[in-house]
């Protein structure tokens, strides 16, 4: 099975400043024939089911503010807050689909300084 | 609006078996491979099981293998995991989520909480 470690596990950032997690796969998720990460970012506000933010890495899905980028290739990625919003409280979660079984790293909380 | 509807959660004895459904709506459900997603309380989330469109293919994490099936009716918009022989470890909230073959899950319902306690 493919090991998601994200770091840290939490952190806290004043508002509008900027968030940095990372994410850690414990072998490549990049598909060579097709050059595409099989990573993906996903927010989980208190209370409240995940909800996809970013995926093959790098890619916004529709309606996510810009603020939120990823980056990354092979096993090391970040998921970048450029400026901090207090909406943006959550716990933060990669995973990887690249195989079998899918697998999410243990999550980071994000708070407000 | 694309939606996911859990139910059937609720609280069993070790042993027992539990059936959860999820009732989608607002897109072509037969196109799509469906997962079971769970969460413990106060921990990550854990894929459990993915089933291909047609319900050819199925697909499980082994901590659930021979306890776990799931399953999903087209004509009825509807995903279901029978859950037997479960533990105190299977405890959590129980997701039902959308995606297509090797892609991230694009859409979850809100969740139905399943507690094995004696």
């Amino acid at each position: 099975d493919i090991v998601m470690t994200q770091f840290p596990d939490s952190l806290a950032v004043s508002l509008g400043e900027r968030a940095t997690i990372n994410c850690k796969s414990s072998q490549t998720v990049l598909y060579s024939p097709n050059n595409k990460n099989y990573l993906a970012w996903y927010q989980q506000k208190p209370g409240q089911s995940p909800k996809l933010l970013i995926f093959w890495a790098s890619t916004r899905e529709s309606g996510v503010p810009d603020r939120f980028s990823g980056s990354g290739s092979g096993t090391d990625f970040t998921l970048t807050i450029s400026s901090l919003q207090a909406e943006d409280v959550a716990v933060y979660y990669c995973q990887q689909y690249f195989g079998t079984p899918e697998t999410f790293g243990q999550g980071t909380k994000v708070e407000i300084k | 609006e694309v939606q996911l509807v859990e139910s059937g959660g609720g609280l069993v004895q070790p042993g027992g078996s539990l059936r959860l459904s999820c009732a989608a709506s607002g897109f072509t459900f037969s196109s799509y491979w469906m997962s079971w997603v769970r969460q413990a309380p106060g921990k990550g989330l854990e894929w459990v099981a993915n089933i291909k469109p047609d319900g050819s293919d199925k697909y499980y994490v082994d901590s659930v293998k021979g306890r776990f099936t799931i399953s999903r009716d087209n004509a009825k918009n509807s995903l279901y995991l029978q859950m037997n022989s479960l533990t105190v470890e299977d405890t959590a909230v129980y997701y039902c989520a959308r995606g297509a073959y090797a892609s991230p899950r694009d859409c979850w319902g809100q969740g139905t909480l399943v507690t094995v306690s004696s």
